[in-house]
């Protein structure tokens, strides 16, 4: 089935500790995108892509960094964890740079303690 | 300038009413204004988008209505059922080459049996 497959489905992590939130479509997208979403705020947008080997920032880029190496992945790493990362994180991507046609992955839920 | 905001919070709606969703913005270069639902567990997913030409667009139970001058856009879903019991973002897409979603902050609609 096309689509986003995000991984891993949930995770506790240590502050402090390194983790990376992968994120793979089939659908030969080029733009993906980085969201965070919290109870209140919305969904946030971290980082993007408009295509392969380019990346940008969104609103809310500190503490995160994320890589383009291929159309298909778009890895989202968070080199130390602190607290407020706790959120669930949705990779989406899009067929055409523009905000048309998102298609969003099931979401990581991640919890630092 | 980069706001979109959504009200209400929340919302219970009976079965068979209306249930109504608004959102305001400032930017007016905003060109591309899609409506997410989401299910819990789920990524948000694509209900209806309208551009900023158009007053008003319908599919099936779901109509936006878009007030350009009042810079204000509503979502409507008729004959409200159960299963329509989700959370709903609105968005905006700012111009230039970067395929961003600005998104509201979620409106969590239930709807009675």
């Amino acid at each position: 089935i096309a689509g986003i497959t995000q991984a891993p489905t949930s995770q506790i992590l240590a502050a402090g500790r390194r983790m990376t939130l992968r994120c793979t479509q089939d659908m030969r997208h080029n733009a993906m995108y980085w969201y965070r979403q919290d109870l209140g705020l919305g969904l946030r947008l971290i980082h993007y892509s408009n295509t392969a080997g380019t990346t940008g920032k969104g609103e809310v880029p500190d503490g995160y960094s994320v890589s383009r190496a291929n159309t298909d992945d778009f890895p989202l790493t968070l080199a130390s964890a602190v607290p407020s990362q706790t959120s669930v994180y949705f990779c989406a991507s899009s067929p055409v740079v523009g905000g048309y046609g998102y298609t969003f992955g099931s979401g990581t839920r991640l919890t630092v303690v | 300038q980069q706001q979109v905001k959504q009200s209400p919070q929340s919302l219970i709606v009976q079965k068979g009413g209306i249930s109504i969703i608004n959102c305001a913005y400032e930017n007016t270069a905003f060109d591309y204004f899609p409506w997410y639902q989401q299910f819990p567990g789920k990524g948000p997913a694509l209900l209806i988008a309208i551009r900023p030409d158009v007053s008003e667009k319908k599919e099936g139970r779901f109509t936006i209505s878009f007030n350009k001058s009042a810079k204000q856009f509503s979502l409507h879903i008729m004959d409200s059922q159960p299963g329509d019991s989700a959370t709903y973002f609105c968005a905006a897409s700012p111009p230039g080459n970067t395929g961003k979603l600005i998104f509201g902050q979620g409106t969590t609609l239930q709807v009675k049996p």
